[in-house]
């Protein structure tokens, strides 16, 4: 079946630094979207990409859409300590009988304060 | 507006024992998923429902029932629970799939 291979598998840093992650697939999606996951809670939505090559900002997050569809990116701008968690991405090719995402590992994000 | 409720949000089962865990959303979604979360294996999908009366497997479904007899709710049920279905078990519906999924705040069940 489809695979994420999602990196780096967790990092710190330095608030006030930019973070970078990145997801890969073995095959095509034509959505990609990036959740987050704090402490005891479900993962919550924080970008939906449906287009390739398209870069998507919410706040201080961006994140694009690979143009190999096979791939997408997230970037965090100035960390602070409440962005520690665990991001997931995740693909989908809705459509179809089932429209079911497929996640990545995630990255465990920890700030040093 | 209370999206998607899980219940129990803790239990402890002996080995054998069976439970229903149960889903409800108030959004009106179409689809609905059950997922397992364990470290460092991400989010796998168990069942999921594409409407009212309709299930079907997912990566996971072995040793997992469900079913989706109303439209808002979604039941996870483990006939004879065994240590490996430790995990937190997260519910989360959809619009018929599209712009993501929302998703409950999970299910930390243990089985010793």
């Amino acid at each position: 079946g489809q695979q994420l291979n999602q990196s780096p598998q967790s990092m710190f840093i330095q608030e006030g630094e930019d973070v970078s992650m990145n997801c890969t697939s073995s095959s095509i999606f034509n959505t990609w979207l990036w959740y987050k996951q704090d402490p005891g809670e479900g993962p919550v939505l924080l970008i939906a990409l449906y287009k390739a090559g398209e870069l998507t900002s919410n706040g201080r997050l961006t994140a694009q859409f690979g143009i190999t569809r096979k791939d997408s990116f997230l970037n965090i701008s100035a960390s602070i300590p409440s962005d520690v968690g665990i991001y997931f991405c995740a693909g989908m090719n809705y459509g179809g009988s089932q429209g079911n995402l497929i996640f990545g590992k995630g990255t465990k994000l920890s700030v040093k304060p | 507006n209370a999206g998607v409720t899980q219940t129990p949000k803790f239990r402890v089962l002996k080995t054998g024992q069976s439970m229903t865990l149960l889903c409800a959303q108030d959004m009106n979604h179409e689809y609905m998923y059950w997922y397992r979360q364990d470290p460092g294996m991400g989010l796998r999908l168990i069942h999921y429902s594409v409407g009212e009366g309709t299930t079907a497997k997912g990566e996971v479904p072995d040793g997992y029932n469900v079913s989706r007899l109303k439209k808002q709710n979604f039941l996870l049920g483990l006939e004879s629970a065994a240590p490996s279905q430790t995990s937190v078990y997260f519910c989360a519906s959809s619009f018929r799939g599209e712009n993501g999924y929302t998703f409950g705040s999970g299910t930390r069940l243990t089985v010793v």
